[in-house]
């Protein structure tokens, strides 16, 4: 069964450097997202993308955070400067909206640890 | 206003018996989607059941099966004859209208005791 992976499944960093978080959506599906998970917490969502841009973002997809699908296969989520605050579990989903269902299947996460 | 209200932060249930986790929710549009989401310990999320707010039936997947009552705005998921791998949080989550985004609820961990 097809499915979303990820990589690293864990990145450590340290306060201010850059981290690129990688994802494989379903190989047919048209929409990606980017959520993360505080730990604890529940599950906020960042970003959506379909047709090569963004299509809805929340407040906390501020400047510096930014996605790309460099090619047919990767959608990536880059953080410019990473804060304490950005210690999370980011999760990737895709999608392929068809009639009345279109479920959101995610991927097994990457857990940043901001240093 | 909570969109998404779980309001089971835990629950035991002994195993081979059905568990239900209550979930409300809160939205203007007509036009909407309900899921359930686990969360097992190692942290991958697992796309359970989906309900659309035009079905008119309730959905079911396996042992998964999902309590829709509209006027009452609740979506309740329904395990029947859980099993120790059941225990796990679960999310309930919904999405409006046309919005891309999923709102997730807080969460109720599951346990199934042997």
């Amino acid at each position: 069964e097809p499915e979303v992976t990820q990589t690293p499944s864990h990145q450590v960093t340290q306060m201010g450097q850059e981290v690129i978080l990688r994802c494989v959506p379903i190989s047919n599906h048209l929409y990606f997202y980017w959520y993360r998970q505080i730990l604890g917490q529940k599950v906020e969502f960042l970003v959506s993308f379909y047709n090569n841009e963004i299509s809805e973002k929340s407040e906390i997809f501020d400047d510096q955070f930014s996605v790309e699908r460099p090619d047919g296969s990767n959608f990536t989520l880059k953080i410019r400067s990473t804060k304490l605050e950005d210690s999370a579990m980011y999760f990737c989903a895709s999608s392929s909206p068809s009639g009345n269902t279109d479920t959101q299947y995610f991927g097994p996460g990457t857990r940043l640890t901001v240093l | 206003a909570q969109k998404i209200t779980q309001t089971q932060p835990g629950m035991f249930v002994q195993e081979k018996e059905a568990v239900t986790l209550d979930c409300t929710y809160d939205t203007s549009d007509q036009s909407y989607g309900l899921f359930w989401y686990k969360q097992p310990s190692s942290g991958e999320m697992i796309f359970l059941i989906y309900q659309g707010s035009y079905d008119e039936q309730n959905a079911t997947e396996g042992r998964y099966s999902l309590n829709f009552q509209k006027a009452r705005k609740s979506a309740n998921l329904v395990i029947s004859a859980s099993q120790l791998g059941d225990s796990a949080m679960y999310f309930c989550a919904m999405r409006e209208g046309a919005k891309d985004k999923i709102i997730f609820g807080k969460g109720t961990r599951l346990h199934i005791l042997p």
